[in-house]
């Protein structure tokens, strides 16, 4: 079945760093790629979508200079945390899309940010 | 306003125990999608079943079961005779129609089946 790679599982890292996850679809082609954002026993709250060669789409209050997106080719979409601070500190998890239309959503297992 | 209300937000129940997890949505749409996902303690997000909004159809799958009502917007979970394997976050999310392809999640049920 479809699988998504997601790197890293978790990452600690100072405050002022910037942080990159990555997220790569295995065995099938990603056009579309979502990034959520979860807070400790909270919902799952889409960040931004990315199609390949595309500028992510932010959604509403996700500052885009911070969170910074890359979805250069079809199988590797990027997300880095710039200039990261406590309150970045989340569980930030990807979902890949193969073909526009197709219902199959594949999540990657998730990386668990702090900032210290 | 595309929204999914998860209202229970804990449930715990014994080993063996039926137990079911509502889900109410609301969208204009006429056509969508219901998923249910199962989060367990590591994080990874498990898929448990998609229905789209013209099949009405209840499902069974083993030991889960989904009713699907468009009449009330609800597409509620039960699972029968609970596991403490069963122990997780149950999240239910909602694909508007347009191709975006978004899912909007509610907030999660976490389920506790003790022994």
């Amino acid at each position: 079945g479809a699988v998504v790679s997601q790197h890293p599982s978790w990452v600690i890292c100072k405050s002022g760093t910037s942080v990159k996850i990555e997220c790569r679809s295995l065995d099938f082609q990603a056009t579309t790629m979502f990034w959520y954002r979860q807070f400790p026993k909270q919902s799952l709250m889409l960040m931004a979508t990315s199609n390949e060669g595309s500028k992510a789409t932010y959604e509403q209050g996700v500052e885009k200079d911070k969170f910074l997106i890359n979805h250069a080719s079809l199988t590797l979409s990027t997300l880095t945390v710039t200039s990261a601070h406590p309150e970045d500190s989340s569980f930030y998890i990807c979902s890949a899309r193969a073909t526009a239309g197709v219902l199959g959503y594949t999540f990657g297992s998730g990386t668990r940010l702090t900032v210290v | 306003a595309q929204k999914v209300t998860q209202a229970q937000t804990e449930i715990s129940v014994v080993e063996k125990e039926d137990v079911t997890l509502d889900c109410v949505y609301e969208t204009r749409d006429t056509t969508y999608y219901l998923f249910w996902y199962k989060q367990p303690p590591s994080g990874e997000l498990v898929f448990l079943i998609r229905r789209n909004s013209f099949d009405e159809q209840n499902e069974i799958s083993g030991r889960y079961s989904w009713n699907f009502q468009k009449s009330t917007s609800s597409f509620n979970f039960t699972i029968t005779a609970s596991q403490v394997v069963d122990s997780a976050v149950y999240f239910c999310a909602l694909r508007p129609s347009g191709n975006t392809g978004k899912l909007i999640f509610g907030q999660g049920t976490t389920l506790q089946v003790k022994p």
